[in-house]
């Protein structure tokens, strides 16, 4: 049991590059959670699923996309890269109705 | 859409006295309450949470949290503060109906010798 997986662990962009940032869970988890961290921010919430076919926006989506094809995989895709969106993404899934999330190690992410 | 407020970006105690992370939060409806340490470049890990029934829950490591409702608080304590407990911490607040979580700025605690 892995838990939940991200790939890359570090990644650098030049300004106006698109890229996708990859997250995994083997739990059978219905809701995933894609969050940034920024230095006296907390973390923001981007993008969530409850469950394959379903995305809805969170608190900060704009330059982000995202797709649940399966209930394992929860892709984001930053589209055309700014150095705002230099940050650390988590990635995290959980079951329906029991609230606690589980969090992947996080990409670094800079975008030059 | 809720908010949770951390006092103190910044805690410092020495190994053996009293750890206090304060969290506030507001919310229209029951709220689901979480903490979460973070140690250096990782990833988030839950220390306690309080969902239903008793208002004082414990953790791992020592931890533990009281809900109170009329205050809208829920306050991160400790009673003996060890090295390893230097990390940051994060007070979260869910949503009723989805997993949609709202994490307070986070308070990054020093433990000294």
């Amino acid at each position: 049991n892995a838990g939940v997986t991200q790939t890359p662990k570090f990644q650098v962009l030049k300004t106006g590059q698109s890229m996708t940032l990859q997250c995994a869970q083997d739990m059978n988890h219905e809701y995933m959670s894609w969050y940034r961290q920024d230095p006296g921010m907390g973390l923001r919430l981007i993008h969530y699923s409850v469950g394959a076919g379903i995305t809805d926006q969170g608190e900060v989506p704009n330059g982000y996309n995202v797709s649940r094809s399966t209930t394992e995989d929860f892709p984001l895709r930053l589209l055309s890269a700014a150095p705002s969106q230099t940050s650390v993404y988590f990635c995290a899934s959980s079951y329906r109705g029991v609230h606690e999330q589980y969090f992947g190690p996080g990409t670094r992410l800079t975008v030059t | 859409a809720q908010s949770v407020t951390q006092l103190g970006s910044h805690v410092s105690v020495s190994e053996g006295a009293l750890v206090l992370l304060r969290c506030n939060y507001s919310s229209s409806v029951p709220p689901y309450l979480f903490w979460y340490v973070q140690y250096p470049n990782q990833g988030l890990q839950l220390l306690l949470k309080y969902t239903t029934g008793a208002t004082l829950v414990k953790g791992i490591n020592g931890f533990e949290a009281e809900f109170k409702k009329s205050e809208t608080s829920f306050h991160l304590t400790k009673p003996s503060a060890h090295m390893s407990d230097a990390a940051e911490y994060f007070c979260a607040v869910s949503e009723s109906n989805f997993n949609k979580f709202y994490f307070g700025s986070g308070t990054k605690l020093n433990v000294k010798p």
